[in-house]
């Protein structure tokens, strides 16, 4: 069973398009996450979830909007792609909030042309 | 402002050639640091937690140690099969994770 899951794994689009990134997990935990992964391998924080409730949100521009319909969910919606975007995008969750023992899903991996 | 920054950025070491990686770290109120590895195209996993200065964790061949600024993930006699990044994090006041650059180890034959 998957953990933690994302879709699609992949992600080609052009500049200007609209997209949606979908996680899941199974793992009953309380708290998701979306993290960015840039062509460096630097991952860092955008978005944290806890019970349906935005607890962490970076610096990130407005055009990613973030939504849970529930706490086993978390959905990355990005409005007017940029070259910029292109990056893996990892959700994740953790038992609870403030844990750093954090369980990832397999990315997806978008590129922006 | 918290800063994680890992050495050295890539390790080429010989099968059974034991070397240690370094996470130097400056945060206000640690409440936690993390080592994770990652495969390459996979997600980062989750390895050890430390919390406080003197804290070791141990799994297989791999040993975690915390001080005050810095931590070690020690390998002892590394396989191939231990080749990936390691990431080093750690969690602030604000509960999010900072995660350095990675150190990034082949292991070879």
């Amino acid at each position: 069973d998957t953990a933690v899951s994302q879709t699609p794994k992949y992600l080609v689009t052009q500049m200007g398009n609209d997209k949606s990134i979908k996680c899941e997990q199974n793992l009953g935990h309380d708290t998701m996450y979306w993290y960015k992964q840039d062509s460096k391998k630097f991952l860092k924080i955008m978005f944290s979830y806890n019970n349906k409730e935005l607890i962490i949100n970076e610096t990130v521009p407005n055009r990613f909007s973030p939504k849970s319909p529930d706490k086993a969910h978390l959905n990355l919606h990005i409005n007017s792609l940029e070259l910029g975007d292109s990056a893996v995008y990892f959700c994740a969750s953790s038992q609870e909030r403030g844990s750093g023992e954090q369980y990832f899903g397999p990315g997806t991996r978008l590129t922006v042309t | 402002e918290d800063q994680v920054t890992q050495s050295p950025e890539a390790l080429r070491l010989q099968e059974g050639e034991s070397s240690s990686l370094n996470c130097s770290y400056t945060v206000s109120g640690l409440r936690g640091l993390f080592w994770y590895r990652q495969d390459p195209g996979k997600g980062p996993e989750f390895l050890f937690t430390l919390y406080s200065a003197g804290e070791e964790k141990e799994k297989e061949r791999l040993k975690a140690t915390l001080t005050k600024k810095e931590s070690f993930l020690h390998i002892t006699a590394p396989k191939p099969e231990d080749s990936a990044t390691y990431l080093c994090a750690v969690l602030n006041s604000g509960y999010a994770l900072n995660f350095g650059k990675g150190t990034s180890l082949l292991v070879t034959p």
